[in-house]
């Protein structure tokens, strides 16, 4: 199974400023159709996930251009390029790559 | 609108069985591939199954033998079939459009608890 490593764990970010989050995989996530099933997610507190990014750096209809996303092979990363308080959440890594489908334990963002 | 709705939730108890529902509308369920994920209280996310669009099915080994996901195009729903139940199934049961993992339904609460 792909291994998805989160950092940080816990993210406390003043309003306005930026925050980064990280995401490594155990093995390359590049799919033989030649795409990297890479997505980022958010959940709300007591909300279901929601997608942020997929295919590393494609933002999904709705999303604000303040998230952006990067990487390439094993390595990627989240930034928020100026955090607002409704971005107060966990956000996910996860693979479609290979099944099964592995998710990284998640990065508590939050004001301080 | 695009949408998926997870029914079928509950208290069981353990070995007994269970069966959720995700009605989707606004798109096709037999068209995509489709995925169940669940979260354990206060946890993280975790993959259980998919069924492709041509049919064929894959679960995690955690359910393997025990969960069964099936869909009835006619209704445009996905199923998730779950017998043999252990407290440690006990979470939140999302459906979502695999791949991209772009829409996600609300979930459902399943309990397993004598």
């Amino acid at each position: 199974d792909i291994v998805m490593t989160q950092t940080p764990l816990s993210s406390p970010v003043t309003l306005g400023q930026p925050a980064s989050i990280s995401c490594r995989s155990s093995q390359s996530l590049v799919h033989s159709d030649g795409n990297t099933y890479l997505s980022w997610l958010q959940q709300r507190p007591g909300q279901p996930p929601r997608l942020l990014i997929y295919k590393i750096s494609n933002r999904f209809s709705g999303v604000p251009d303040r998230f952006s996303g990067s990487g390439a092979g094993t390595d990627f990363t989240l930034k928020i390029s100026r955090v607002e308080a409704e971005d107060v959440g966990v956000y996910y890594c996860m693979q479609a790559t290979q099944f099964p489908r592995t998710f990284g334990g998640g990065t508590k963002v939050e004001i301080k | 609108e695009v949408q998926l709705v997870e029914t079928g939730g509950g208290l069981i108890q353990p070995g007994g069985s269970l069966r959720l529902s995700c009605a989707a509308s606004g798109f096709t369920v037999s068209s995509n591939y489709m995925s169940w994920v669940r979260q354990a209280p206060g946890k993280g996310l975790e993959w259980v199954s998919v069924i492709y669009s041509g049919g064929s099915t894959y679960y995690a080994d955690s359910v393997k033998g025990r969960f069964t996901i099936s869909r009835d195009n006619s209704k445009n729903t996905l199923y998730l079939q779950m017998n043999s139940l252990r407290a440690e199934d006990t979470a939140v049961y999302y459906c979502a459009r695999d791949g991209n993992f772009d829409i996600w339904g609300q979930g459902t609460m399943v309990t397993v608890s004598s």
